[in-house]
């Protein structure tokens, strides 16, 4: 089983919807989660950070489950731009260093 | 701009060579990774380093070398060892112990055989 699962995909979705994703991590050690959005063939940005509290950050709202080991991601009113990959990201340290756990993505895309 | 760099964008290997790609920051960070991505699949460190002079494997290390001979610069060696070499590789930097910090991305090499 891999240490951070995220939903296969692809989400097909028309623009001005909202979709969500998910992700679960099973290393309860995990200390700090993020949300990275990867364009195709291109390197992954920083989306957001994820907080126990959530966290919103203008149609995005991230959301934290520490007791499930589960992360939430999601945006309202879909704009095309939004197609990218969206990758779980789990920071724990190990070994001395901060040690990030990629998920494999979901891959969204958005139509007229 | 404070960011990373990452060259060449593309390069092609052919069989029996060893090749070097090159990363640098000036964001000031001290610890730098390298990660493999490989199409439907998240990315898996090669290797880190936290300071200078000294660096450690990841998960996948087997067939690549570093060196971090200044705090700047952390380049990757994909040896002629590694049989499987194709594959997008980015190099990333972050501060040390900080795990509330992310990492952030060069953007990326494309290494594909002859």
């Amino acid at each position: 089983r891999k240490e951070v699962e995220q939903d296969p995909g692809p989400f097909n979705v028309p623009e001005g919807a909202t979709v969500a994703f998910n992700c679960t991590y099973s290393n309860s050690a995990s200390q700090s989660f993020f949300w990275y959005r990867q364009d195709c063939r291109k390197e992954p940005k920083l989306l957001m950070s994820v907080y126990s509290s959530g966290n919103e950050d203008g149609r995005f709202t991230a959301q934290l489950n520490r007791a499930s080991q589960y992360i939430s991601l999601l945006i309202r009113d879909s704009k095309l731009s939004d197609s990218a990959t969206y990758l779980c990201v789990v920071n724990r340290v190990s070994g001395g260093y901060n040690k990030l756990i990629f998920g494999a993505g979901t891959r969204l895309a958005v139509h007229p | 701009d404070g960011g990373i760099t990452q060259s060449p964008k593309y390069l092609f290997r052919k069989e029996g060579q060893n090749v070097t790609l090159s990363c640098e920051q000036n964001l000031n960070h001290d610890a730098m990774y390298w990660y493999r991505q490989d199409p439907g699949q998240g990315l898996r460190l090669i290797y880190y380093s936290q300071i200078v002079n000294d660096f450690q494997k990841g998960d996948i290390a087997e067939g690549y070398s570093v060196s971090r001979e200044k705090k700047e610069s952390f380049p990757l060696t994909v040896t002629s060892a590694q049989k499987n070499p194709t594959a997008f590789y980015l190099c990333a930097s972050g501060a040390l112990l900080r795990p509330n910090q992310p990492q952030h991305f060069g953007d990326g090499t494309r290494l594909s055989i002859l």
